[in-house]
């Protein structure tokens, strides 16, 4: 059971806006930067979001995230077949002196 | 292209021991944090260990602290995960990744992953 909480699945349409949430504490969410991960199977994460709503290069915009106390959410807009997968926050935790990760999203694109 | 290459997983007993190893190219390893995080089957991520860019400072969870340890050869570009005490909550997949910020989880770059199986 992962101190970071996230819904286990989630659904939409192609070209829908779907939100996945990450509910944490102050130790972890509420005091540090969170950062998302996508992941299909049979490979590795890819880092998707990072310092709260920095996307990396190569990530398209209509995929943003945002941070509000101890939760935050990914939003995906205009949604399409590959975004179909696991979808993972995560955040640096001071009591634990580490990194912690939700437990993951799996998004269904119907 | 930056590429981080993992080997060494494989079937071991419980109480066994084994040793990972990472290998990245096509940046400046030394530059960089590194983390082990794992994958059990079916299950979320779950972060390992970390190591600074210098070597100087490693953190582990709490769930392998004592049984692991992590280490780097800059010289080599290489990073290892020495595991002893394995327990079958051990089992799945290892991933090395890239840690560029060194104050979070905001890993940018993981290798292929490598399987450890702790079965009797």
């Amino acid at each position: 059971q992962s101190v970071v909480s996230q819904p286990p699945s989630a659904s939409g349409t192609p070209g829908q806006r779907v939100t996945i949430s990450c509910s944490g504490t102050r130790s972890n969410i509420g005091n540090n930067a969170v950062s998302w991960y996508h992941q299909v199977p049979r490979a590795a994460p890819k880092l998707l979001m990072y310092n709260d709503q920095k996307r990396p290069s190569g990530v398209p915009e209509r995929f943003s995230a945002s941070k509000s106390g101890t939760s935050a959410s990914l939003a995906i807009s205009g949604l399409q077949s590959e975004d179909e997968g696991d979808y993972y926050c995560a955040a640096w935790d001071d009591s634990l002196n580490g990194p912690v990760f939700g437990g993951g999203t799996k998004l269904t694109v119907l | 292209e930056v590429q981080l290459v993992e080997s060494g997983g494989g079937l071991v007993q419980p109480g066994g021991s084994l040793r990972l190893s990472c290998v990245g190219s096509g940046f400046t390893f030394g530059r960089y944090g590194m983390n082990w995080v794992r994958q059990a089957p079916g299950k979320g991520l779950e972060w390992v260990a970390y190591i600074r860019d210098s070597g100087t400072t490693v953190y582990y969870a709490d769930s392998v602290k004592g049984r692991f340890t992590i280490s780097r050869n800059n010289a080599g570009n290489s990073l290892d995960l020495q595991m002893n005490s394995l327990r079958d909550e051990d089992t799945g997949v290892y991933y090395c990744a890239r840690d560029p910020s060194g104050a979070g989880p905001d890993f940018d770059y993981w290798g292929q992953g490598t399987l450890v199986n702790v079965s009797s």
